[in-house]
């Protein structure tokens, strides 16, 4: 299994601003995972982050809005850009277990005001 | 495309009773079939997943899931329900051939009365 930790937890931010979560993870995995589960919903993949290589980004979602680092195999960032109340979501940082299974971090519970 | 149905957004069941959570999915190859459990401010745990091997599969806290072919569906039972179980519980399918992607289902509530 991995550990995922994820930073912030939780925050509160500004309409307008941006907010960058880290995700880092006890081993290091091919592929990362950023999920979005806002209030009451289900989780929605944002984008798929590979070291090395440009995130993937599901449809609904661009780079400009979410943009993604991912320097090493251990740890990639996630950037809310430019806020709005909309983006009020729990963003979760996952990887693959090659088992094959899916870890998850314990997310990062974002409110915009 | 892949999708996962969760029929019933909420389920309650008195403690002691048999839970029954519905998940049907849609897939054009073979799945990976997952059951995850996500209680109050965490994040997801796995509960049991399916990859192909015994079509009946065990998982934690008591769980059980039966991969039905012929009805697309992977519902998670629990013969005697307990208050710790309350929690939402998230269906989702992996294509076998793909790296990893999850798509999830709505997801269904467990409520457990005493």
């Amino acid at each position: 299994s991995a550990v995922i930790s994820q930073k912030p937890s939780r925050d509160i931010c500004q309409r307008g601003t941006s907010l960058t979560i880290q995700c880092q993870v006890d081993s290091q995995v091919t592929m990362m995972f950023w999920y979005r589960q806002q209030p009451g919903q289900s989780l929605t993949l944002i984008a798929t982050a590979n070291q090395g290589s440009e995130a993937t980004y599901e449809s609904g979602f661009v780079i400009d809005k979410f943009p993604i680092s991912r320097p090493n195999l251990t740890f990639s960032t996630l950037t809310v850009s430019n806020m709005s109340p909309e983006d009020s979501s729990i963003y979760l940082c996952s990887v693959d277990g090659r088992a094959p299974e899916a870890f998850f971090g314990q997310g990062t519970r974002l409110t915009v005001v | 495309a892949q999708s996962v149905t969760q029929l019933g957004s909420h389920v309650s069941v008195s403690e002691g009773a048999l839970v029954l959570l519905r998940c049907n999915y849609s897939s054009s190859v073979p799945p990976y079939l997952f059951w995850y459990v996500q209680y109050p401010n965490q994040g997801l745990q796995l509960l049991l997943k399916y990859t192909s091997a015994a079509t009946l599969v065990k998982g934690i806290n008591g769980f059980e899931a039966e991969f039905k072919k012929s009805e697309t569906s992977f519902h998670l039972t629990k013969p005697s329900a307990h208050m710790s179980d309350a929690a939402e519980y998230f269906c989702a399918v992996s294509e076998m051939d793909s790296s990893y992607k999850l798509i999830f289902g709505s997801g269904t509530r467990l409520l457990v009365r005493p």
